[in-house]
């Protein structure tokens, strides 16, 4: 089946430093999400890409969908402590009404 | 914007007994809800895709007599987790895709239940 391949797997860095993570996917998406999960509660949607090419940005994340439509990126510039969480990429290969496959998600923690 | 409400946040069950999930979309209708289910340090493994007014759709592996779905109504559909055991001790988290007209908001989650079956 349809597998992403998430990295890091985890992250442990220091307060203030830009953080880049990545998937990829060896099947072509049309739509790449990104989602950050705390402890004990549902995912929530950071950034949402429907086109080959799209950067898009929400405050210090930015992501990108990949010109091969295999691959999305998220980076977040000036880490702060409440970033700390789960990240996960997720995808979708039909219309917006597809199911979503999620990656494997990049836990991220911080050094104050 | 949309509100997604998963119900209890939490439950204990005895082994051999059964569980049932509530998703409800708050302000906003879902023909589709989707239901997943995630282990410790694990990502979201899709379970179903529940479908209003019409049977559920299982993935690969998954039981359908064991997890049983619901979805009546435009705003609810509901995971009965039936005779459970240790093992289907999990977070069991459900979504909604919120459609307004053309315009597509992207899925909402909910806040996800922990079962613990002892």
């Amino acid at each position: 089946g349809q597998q992403l391949n998430q990295s890091p797997q985890s992250m442990f860095i220091q307060e203030g430093e830009d953080v880049s993570m990545n998937c990829t996917s060896s099947s072509i998406f049309n739509t790449w999400l990104w989602y950050k999960q705390d402890p004990g509660e549902g995912p929530v949607l950071l950034i949402a890409l429907y086109k080959a090419g799209e950067l898009t940005s929400n405050g210090r994340l930015t992501a990108q969908f990949g010109i091969t439509r295999k691959d999305s990126f998220l980076n977040i510039s000036a880490s702060i402590p409440s970033d700390v969480g789960i990240y996960f990429c997720a995808g979708q290969i039909g219309s917006s009404a597809s199911k979503i496959i999620f990656g494997s998600g990049t836990r991220l923690s911080i050094r104050p | 914007g949309a509100v997604v409400s998963q119900h209890p946040s939490w439950v204990i069950c005895k082994s051999g007994t059964s569980v049932k999930i509530e998703c409800r979309s708050l302000d906003f209708q879902a023909t589709t809800m989707f239901w997943y289910r995630q282990f410790p340090k694990q990502s979201l493994m899709l379970m179903a895709t529940s479908n209003e007014g019409s049977k559920a759709t299982y993935e690969q592996g998954v039981e359908k007599d064991k997890f049983l779905i619901n979805h009546a109504s435009l705003t609810l559909s509901t995971l009965t987790v039936t005779s459970a055991h240790p093992e289907d001790s999990s977070f069991y988290i459900c979504s909604a895709r919120d459609v307004v007209g053309q315009d597509y908001y992207g899925y909402t989650f909910g806040s996800g239940t922990r079962l613990t079956v002892v």
